[in-house]
């Protein structure tokens, strides 16, 4: 089945505690992405790749990093989690072209 | 700035009426945009889409209108049921290939 797998799906954290949101997919997309979901804000994009090794910011990247060893996976890192990263979290990946994207069943992190 | 926008953000319906979701965007450079559905504690699905060399693209329920001119889609759904409750957002992607996603229209419909 073709799928987006986040985890953890839940997450509550303290604030400065380094923490690792997985992503991978299993479709062999060139495209990956991540996004998060705040209140009137719709989806906004973090980070985005093109392929391996290759990223590059969206629209809201700071205090996030990302990295694209493998096709299947990119994980999305928070160095020093803060309050206004508590958020909902959601990775993609398409075939790039237009065509369209999958998305993860989402991660709720929670900063305190 | 927004390229995609949704300025409703919610809308009610009763069963069995039409439900019309609008969307806009205004980078013209766009040619293809989407549709989807996003359901409470799920990642969004994808739902229709259109290629901006139609202007009309249907799929059961579902039916993607574009007006260039105008930049801007809409999403009929006809009839409409309460399965359909759902947050919808538009989105399209540049030729970098980024996603641009609208803030979303939470539909409600009423039994």
């Amino acid at each position: 089945e073709a799928q987006v797998t986040q985890n953890p799906r839940y997450l509550i954290t303290v604030t400065g505690k380094k923490l690792t949101v997985t992503c991978s997919q299993n479709m062999n997309h060139e495209y990956m992405s991540w996004y998060r979901q705040d209140p009137g804000l719709g989806l906004r994009q973090i980070y985005y790749s093109m392929n391996v090794e290759v990223t590059d910011k969206g629209d809201v990247p700071e205090g996030y990093k990302v990295s694209r060893k493998e096709k299947r996976n990119f994980p999305l890192i928070l160095e020093s989690p803060s309050p206004n990263q508590t958020s909902l979290y959601f990775c993609a990946s398409w075939r790039g072209g237009n065509t369209e994207a999958f998305f993860g069943q989402g991660t709720r992190l929670t900063v305190v | 700035d927004q390229q995609v926008k949704q300025n409703s953000p919610s809308l009610s319906v009763q069963e069995g009426r039409i439900s019309i979701l609008n969307c806009d965007y205004t980078n013209s450079m766009f040619d293809y945009f989407l549709w989807y559905k996003k359901y409470p504690a799920e990642g969004p699905t994808f739902l229709i889409s259109i290629s901006s060399i139609k202007d009309k693209n249907e799929d059961g329920r579902f039916t993607v209108f574009l007006n260039k001119s105008a930049k801007h889609l809409s999403l009929h759904i006809v009839p409409s049921q309460p399965g359909d409750s759902a947050v919808y957002f538009c989105a399209a992607p540049n030729t970098g290939n980024q996603f641009y996603f609208g803030t979303g229209t939470s539909l409600t419909v009423i039994p």
